[in-house]
């Protein structure tokens, strides 16, 4: 268990709404990301965080915005949600050192209707 | 990111081997890595095997490396309805900032 949680869990929200997951970390990891995990896509990264208030756009980073304001939290937003965005949602975290191995949250099933 | 192409599903019986496929991109890649994702769950780190190995062998995994033709395989021995999960090859890339995923391959396992 690397000490990664997520929230919520499950939820349903309406198109148009903005929504926010959260990724919660208790070990200190510098890295953190998220992903997203659709059928027939596996999963694609939307964004990561290499430091407090440090981020980067991943390969489908279009319509979401992240912020990491302190080392244990990692906050995904989507402004504006849309249908094309329902999917489950993954946090990491990421060791320092080789073989630079990546722990995942439970993760967030999101549905908008 | 880099491409890694694996095929989608497979299906064995309980007690034979499963091999499971995997092309990559990047020769340049220091490691490799299989992650296993059980049904309602996040991804774990089942095995990697560095670039410099042509195989690493863990209890009853056996990883194989062909680096000339970019090709990486998971054989697991005695496959148990336990294996039956979603495995993903995967590959760093961004100087290990990233790392690309496979689409997984779903591992059925028929009592």
């Amino acid at each position: 268990d690397a000490g990664i949680t997520q929230s919520p869990r499950h939820k349903v929200t309406e198109t148009g709404t903005p929504v926010t997951l959260r990724c919660h970390q208790t070990e200190n990891h510098r890295y953190m990301y998220w992903y997203r995990q659709d059928p027939g896509h596996g999963l694609r990264l939307i964004h990561y965080s290499y430091g407090v208030k440090d981020t980067d756009k991943g390969e489908v980073s279009d319509g979401y915005s992240v912020s990491r304001s302190k080392t244990e939290d990692f906050l995904l937003t989507l402004e504006s949600a849309t249908s094309s965005q329902t999917s489950v949602y993954f946090c990491a975290i990421r060791e320092l050192a080789g073989p630079y191995e990546q722990y995942f949250g439970p993760g967030t099933r999101l549905t908008v209707t | 990111g880099e491409d890694v192409e694996q095929s989608l599903f497979l299906s064995v019986r309980e007690g034979d081997s499963s091999v499971i496929n995997c092309t990559y991109t990047d020769s340049s890649s220091t490691y490799l890595y299989w992650y296993k994702q059980e049904p309602g769950a996040g991804l774990q780190l089942l095995t990697y095997i560095f670039s410099n190995m042509d195989m690493k062998q863990d209890q009853r995994l056996t990883v194989l490396l062909n680096k000339k033709d970019k090709h990486l395989s998971l054989r697991i021995a005695d496959t148990q309805t336990g294996d039956s999960a979603i495995y993903f090859c995967a590959e760093p890339y961004g100087g290990y900032q990233k790392v690309t995923f496979g689409i997984g391959t779903k591992l059925q396992v028929i009592p």
